[in-house]
């Protein structure tokens, strides 16, 4: 079945560094992935869709300086906390479906966990 | 704004019991939903996934009811079991999350 990478899956650093998230589909091309992040106990909470070839398209309230998302090629998005800060702790999940078309289910990553001492 | 939304945190039920998991949409445009499980420290997993053209759909000891009068749609479970023990969402089609139910399975 389609599988959905994220790395690293965990990742502990100073504040102030800038942390890069990889997402990757295995057997499948992705013009579009979602990217989440969540809090414990807490949903999902929708931060950007990333588009292959294109700009990113932000929730909002998410900030675009802060969450750089980048979509190089047709598997594999990635995203960039800059200057990462404690309060930016929290688990990263992305996810992608077949070709991008919606009205599909999306395959999700196991999620990166963020801890920003 | 429109918004996806469950009606209950948590889930206690018997092994072997039929759980029911409730989910109320808002947008009533909306045309296709989803629903995912999450195990601790993982990521959601499709579950199983209905059109509005459908009232419902069944799967393996699942299946999802949708109400588009009331918006509102359900996970049933049959003879739940331990490792049905997870966080239930469903998602509309823009990929919007509810706030999910924890369902807990007593041995």
């Amino acid at each position: 079945g389609a599988v959905v990478s994220q790395h690293p899956s965990r990742v502990i650093c100073k504040s102030g560094t800038s942390v890069k998230i990889e997402c990757r589909s295995l057997d499948f091309q992705a013009t579009t992935m979602f990217w989440y992040r969540q809090f414990p106990k807490q949903s999902l909470m929708l931060m950007a869709t990333s588009n292959e070839g294109s700009k990113a398209t932000y929730e909002q309230g998410v900030e675009k300086d802060k969450f750089l998302i980048n979509h190089a090629s047709l598997t594999l998005s990635t995203l960039t906390v800059t200057s990462a800060h404690p309060e930016d702790s929290s688990f990263y999940i992305c996810s992608a479906g077949d070709r991008g078309r919606t009205g599909q289910p999306q395959h999700f990553g196991d999620g990166t966990r963020l801890s920003i001492l | 704004g429109e918004s996806v939304g469950l009606h209950l945190p948590t889930l206690s039920v018997q092994e072997g019991d039929n759980s029911i998991i409730n989910c109320a949409y808002s947008n009533s445009a909306s045309d296709y939903f989803i629903w995912y499980k999450q195990e601790s420290g993982k990521g959601p997993q499709f579950i199983i996934d209905i059109r509005s053209n459908m009232d419902k759909r069944q799967g393996q000891r699942v299946t999802v009811l949708l109400n588009k009068t009331v918006k509102h749609l359900s996970l049933q479970i049959a003879a739940t079991q331990p490792g049905d023990s997870a966080v239930y969402f469903c998602a509309e089609k823009n990929m919007r999350f509810g706030a999910g139910t924890r369902l807990t399975v007593k041995p």
